[in-house]
């Protein structure tokens, strides 16, 4: 079954470092997502991506988060000044079609993020 | 008000039980809901989608009130590997993000 791969498992860095994310979703899947969790909070929003191009953000997706697609295969996320609070469990996820509501979004195993 | 609210438990029930989970949503305009089930420190994994009409896997049942605003899960003949934590998930307005309730953990004992 195909599946939403992401690198690393588990990023330490240290305040104010930019940090990198990397997704690889579903091949055939049109859009894109980034959810973060904090320990023992729910899974948040974060940002969608589709035809290049941001769909939807939320208020934590400030200026210091971007996304891009370099590549037909990778979607990533940016943090560009890492802050404490910044630490969570990063998940991506991808759909094939948002036409159709009942889509699944399947999520990645996620990125723990580690901001010392 | 919180766009999605379930209670956190957590449920600990014996194998074989039956157990109920409730969600309430505040966006009288969503369409699609789901359950999802998050095992620790795992990702999401889809358990269903709800329909209005109400829907059945196997041992897992969903209904969904949009009336009311709720939605349920119930799981029958509970067994071990069902413990996990089981988020109500409601798609938002735009059709782009879902919404995720903070989950409500399930302990399935012997």
């Amino acid at each position: 079954e195909p599946e939403v791969t992401q690198t690393p498992s588990h990023q330490v860095t240290q305040m104010g470092q930019e940090v990198i994310l990397h997704c690889v979703p579903i091949s055939n899947h049109l859009y894109f997502y980034w959810y973060r969790q904090i320990l023992g909070q729910k899974v948040e929003f974060l940002v969608s991506f589709y035809n290049n191009e941001i769909s939807e953000k939320s208020e934590i997706f400030d200026d210091q988060f971007s996304v891009e697609r370099p590549d037909g295969s990778n979607f990533t996320l940016k943090i560009r000044s890492t802050k404490l609070e910044d630490s969570a469990m990063y998940f991506c996820a991808s759909v094939r079609d948002n036409k159709f509501s009942t889509d699944t979004q399947y999520f990645g195993p996620g990125t723990r993020l580690t901001v010392l | 008000r919180k766009e999605v609210e379930q209670d956190p438990g957590p449920f600990n029930v014996p194998e074989g039980a039956t157990v109920a989970f409730n969600c309430t949503y505040s966006n009288s305009a969503s369409q699609s809901f789901f359950w999802y089930r998050q095992d620790c420190r795992k990702e999401p994994k889809l358990l269903m989608s709800v329909y209005s009409s109400g829907n059945e896997d196997g041992r897992f049942t969903a209904q969904l009130n949009r009336a009311s605003q709720y939605i349920s899960l119930l799981i029958r003949d509970s067994k071990l590997s069902d413990s996990a934590t089981y988020l109500c998930v409601v798609e938002s307005n735009s059709g782009y993000a879902l919404n995720f309730g903070k989950g409500t953990s399930l302990l399935v004992t012997p």
